[in-house]
């Protein structure tokens, strides 16, 4: 049974430091997306790929925020200063479409 | 105005309870919706696509109003286990994303 994986599953850091999150698409899928959640405003879009090229970062804050795609097997989302807003459910999915999404179990993460 | 808009809830049904959810969504170029399943602390699961026509799923039935740009799910005999939240999901038109409800919550009684 094929599944999106994400490392870590947890993460608590301090404010100002730097928070690499990593996914594993499901093989085959050439869409990817990474999300938000929180309680507030809940799932939110912050970037997605085709075919490991970005088309759409625009929900994410470009400042501190990056996400790239080193190959088809890897996608990575990088926060670099941390702030305890970031503090929130980070999940990755994937696709062969936008619409038809498969999501990872979600990394947590706690910025003190 | 939120583009999908969904009454948080929760709704408390006893088992066996008939239960219907709403949706409102604001993009009327939205071309294709969905009901998506989250149990808590876990991931989002597709539950099912919405159709023009309305379209049934075992004790699941979902149905669109274009016109009204609203969505709902209907769940007949709810089970214990259908208890989690429930996230309305429609794309978001030009640019094919897709835009997620805040959810629904449901908890389901013995």
């Amino acid at each position: 049974d094929a599944r999106v994986t994400q490392t870590p599953r947890h993460k608590v850091t301090e404010m100002g430091q730097e928070v690499t999150m990593r996914c594993q698409p499901i093989l085959g899928h050439n869409t990817v997306f990474w999300y938000r959640q929180t309680m507030m405003q809940g799932l939110e879009l912050l970037a997605y790929f085709r075919n490991r090229a970005p088309l759409d970062d625009s929900g994410m804050p470009k400042d501190r925020f990056s996400a790239e795609m080193p190959d088809a097997t890897l996608a990575t989302l990088k926060i670099q200063p941390s702030e305890p807003r970031d503090s929130a459910v980070y999940f990755c999915a994937s696709g062969l479409t936008q619409e038809t999404q498969y999501f990872g179990p979600g990394t947590r993460l706690l910025v003190l | 105005r939120k583009e999908v808009e969904q009454d948080p809830g929760p709704f408390n049904v006893p088992e066996g309870a008939t239960v219907a959810f709403n949706c409102t969504y604001s993009n009327s170029a939205s071309q294709s919706f969905f009901w998506y399943r989250q149990d808590c602390r876990k991931e989002p699961k597709l539950l099912m696509s919405v159709y023009s026509s309305g379209n049934e799923d075992g004790r699941f039935t979902a149905q669109l109003n274009r016109a009204s740009q609203y969505i709902s799910l209907l769940i007949r005999d709810s089970k214990l286990s259908d208890s989690a939240t429930y996230l309305c999901v429609v794309n978001e038109g030009n640019t094919g994303k897709l835009i997620f409800g805040q959810g629904t919550t449901l908890q389901v009684k013995p």
